[in-house]
């Protein structure tokens, strides 16, 4: 069966500190990769998304970036936190899509981060 | 770029009854899927139901159904026997045939004992 590991669940950094999410997903191959941020009172803000290895799309021209360094590795990174960075963050993985396919996301627990 | 709007914020329901969450959407593709995510407390994101946007026929799960009105771009969601259980957040999301899935700011439903 497939699983999704996100890492770590919890995190506080100062501002202007990097940053470093991990995703993996197990038991599965080739998969869709998205990365969330749910703030505080707002909706999920689709952050990126990966059909393949070296294919990120960005949906928020900030300062976060994301790699997908091998097939079911998914990284969400900073240079440098600002205090609107805080939020919960969601790393997602759905089957890669024939022309048909309604896979849902499978969801990890998500890390709550906390810039101070 | 697609959009989702979840125009009630919150709503509140009696254990039992009926409820109907609200969901529009914009595109300009034709064919899509549409979804319902529910987040409880927990913050996990657990799919309710889907539809796909070639199928005239609604989506139904046990005591979920979907109304779902392509010309309108309308994609609301009936819970019906409403239970305690069913208190969360729930999304409306829009996936695109290029895999990119947007979500709505999500409704917050209250269930009354």
């Amino acid at each position: 069966s497939q699983t999704i590991h996100q890492w770590p669940a919890t995190l506080v950094q100062p501002v202007g500190s990097p940053l470093s999410l991990e995703c993996t997903v197990e038991g599965t191959s080739n998969p869709n990769l998205y990365w969330y941020r749910q703030a505080a009172g707002r909706g999920l803000q689709l952050l990126f998304y990966s059909v393949g290895i070296g294919q990120i799309s960005s949906e928020v021209p900030q300062n976060l970036s994301a790699s997908r360094p091998q097939d079911r590795q998914f990284i969400l990174s900073s240079k440098k936190l600002l205090l609107s960075d805080s939020g919960f963050y969601l790393c997602a993985w759905s089957v890669h899509g024939s022309y048909r396919d309604n896979s849902p996301l499978h969801f990890g627990n998500g890390t709550r981060l906390t810039v101070t | 770029a697609q959009t989702v709007t979840q125009s009630q914020p919150e709503m509140s329901v009696q254990e039992a009854e009926t409820v109907t969450l609200s969901c529009t959407y914009d595109t300009s593709e034709s064919d899509y899927y549409l979804f319902w995510y529910k987040q409880p407390p927990s913050r996990q994101m657990i799919l309710v139901i889907r539809q796909e946007a070639y199928k005239q026929q609604n989506a139904t799960e046990n005591r979920f159904s979907v109304n779902f009105q392509k010309a309108a771009k309308s994609f609301s969601l009936k819970i019906s026997d409403s239970q305690l259980g069913d208190a969360a957040m729930y999304f409306c999301a829009y996936r695109s045939l290029s895999e990119k899935l947007v979500f709505g700011k999500g409704m917050k439903l209250t269930v009354n004992p």
